[in-house]
């Protein structure tokens, strides 16, 4: 059964660091490139980062950019999200997400998670 | 960044009927575009790529068209488990960006 599952979610101080972890089963986890994408209330889906299946390439959104890392542990099947400095904005449900293809990139998402909540308040 | 805008927000669909989505970009995409159906208290769902076609398991009432900057999703005939939010996201241009949302209602 193909699946993705976050975990690593909680509250979090502003300007605290949190990581999230997302373990995928049922499918080529090394083949795939993956991207983080969150939802909050105020601005619907926003994508956050992607990284390739290799893990040597990285994006980040620029809302992001310098405060979060993307990497992947592909023998432990694993996508990882450090997030750091954070701030209220920060809040939502974050979602990993599978690029459809196998290594080359199509860009957009054929199998997500349920969601890690990252709430950053004081 | 491109700016996806999708109309209306809610849209009133009796079971049965038709329901016409629209999404449209700030500029052109091509063809670089998919839709999602999100129900509550779930992951999204890829519906459709490339513009028209549906993905893997998507039945056949699920239709979309467009290029460059406009783009239709089509639900020839409601069914009430379609009664949810459905997003569309460019993937032409970084970033990846996502419309606001059009929640179908019955």
């Amino acid at each position: 059964q193909l699946r993705l599952v976050e975990s690593g979610g909680g509250v979090v101080q502003p300007g605290g660091s949190l990581r999230l972890s997302c373990e995928a089963s049922g499918f080529t986890f090394s083949a795939h490139a993956m991207s983080w994408v969150r939802q909050s209330p105020g601005k619907g889906l926003e994508w956050v980062s992607f990284i390739s299946f290799d893990g040597k390439n990285e994006y980040y959104a620029d809302s992001v950019k310098g405060r979060f890392h993307v990497f992947r542990g592909n023998s432990k099947n694993t996508l990882f999200l450090q997030m750091s400095s954070l701030s209220p904005e920060d809040t939502g449900l974050y979602f990993c997400a599978r690029d459809s293809a196998f290594w080359t990139p199509t860009w957009y998402f054929d199998l997500w998670g349920q969601g890690a909540l990252v709430t950053v308040s004081a | 960044d491109i700016v996806m805008t999708q109309s209306p927000a809610t849209l009133s669909v009796s079971p049965g009927q038709r329901a016409t989505l629209s999404c449209w970009a700030s500029q052109s995409v091509g063809t670089n575009l998919a839709w999602y159906q999100q129900k509550p208290g779930q992951a999204p769902r890829l519906l459709i790529y490339g513009a028209s076609t549906r993905a893997t398991d998507i039945p056949a009432r699920f239709s979309a068209s467009g290029s460059g900057s406009d783009f239709t999703l089509t639900i020839s005939s409601l069914q009430s488990e379609d009664s949810v939010i459905y997003y569309c996201q460019q993937y032409d241009v970084w970033p990846l960006t996502f419309g606001g949302g059009t929640k179908v209602e019955i």
